[in-house]
């Protein structure tokens, strides 16, 4: 069974730029969450997606966006990049979202110059 | 407002001895907790989770313990082996579609 799947794994942007990250989830699993993680700051929630349809929404700015298409694949885009935004960005997925366990993939890292 | 905290940023046992992460939380809704390992360069995996309902679960070597009172939820790896070297994360869930993490506890197991 193929696990969570990111790509791209690393991308360098600079100021200003927008970029958009893609998660293939577990086949089967419906609910899919992104996270950011920074030194010091641990995995902070960005939005969860289950049936195209976003849930559940953590407290970033509107530059950073999302959706979910109807096989389950998720992306997320950050518009308008700023220094800050340099982390490492997970993508999970789950059955449902509500039990269990989050399987995560293996990150997205971002640098912004 | 950080709900899941873990203090210690860092913990050092020798190989062989018992190693406790801790975590605590302020949501008393929260209803299912989790841990999670992750080694550089790779995603968080799970390791073990405990539902509100009880106060102990157990996998091989892993044990979490729950104290609700308290808000407080523990980890303990016995015996640790350096290959456990790696950052621990506990994570809540309050049934929201949304799971918390703390800033997690980089472990590192002296051979």
């Amino acid at each position: 069974k193929a696990g969570v799947t990111q790509t791209p794994r690393y991308l360098i942007k600079t100021r200003g730029q927008q970029v958009t990250l893609s998660c293939s989830p577990i086949s089967g699993h419906r609910s899919v969450s992104w996270y950011q993680q920074t030194p010091g700051q641990g995995l902070q929630f960005l939005f969860e997606y289950f049936s195209e349809t976003q849930r559940n929404k953590g407290n970033f700015p509107g530059r950073f966006s999302g959706r979910q298409f109807s096989n389950s694949r998720s992306e997320m885009n950050v518009s308008t990049l700023e220094l800050g935004d340099s982390a490492l960005y997970l993508c999970a997925s789950s059955l449902d979202g509500l039990t269990g366990e989050l399987f995560f993939g293996e990150g997205s890292r971002l640098t912004v110059l | 407002d950080q709900q899941v905290k873990q203090n210690s940023p860092s913990l050092s046992v020798q190989e062989g001895r018992i190693s406790i992460l801790n975590c605590d939380y302020t949501n008393s809704m929260f209803d299912y907790f989790l841990w999670y390992k992750k080694y550089p360069a790779e995603g968080p995996t799970f390791l073990i989770s405990i539902s509100s309902i009880k106060d102990k679960n157990e996998d091989g070597r892993f044990t979490v313990f729950l104290n609700k009172s308290a808000k407080h939820l523990s980890l303990h790896i016995v015996p640790s082996q350096p290959g456990d070297s790696a950052v621990y994360f506990c994570a809540a869930k309050s049934g929201t579609y949304k799971y918390i993490f703390g800033t997690g506890t980089r472990l590192k197991v002296l051979a």
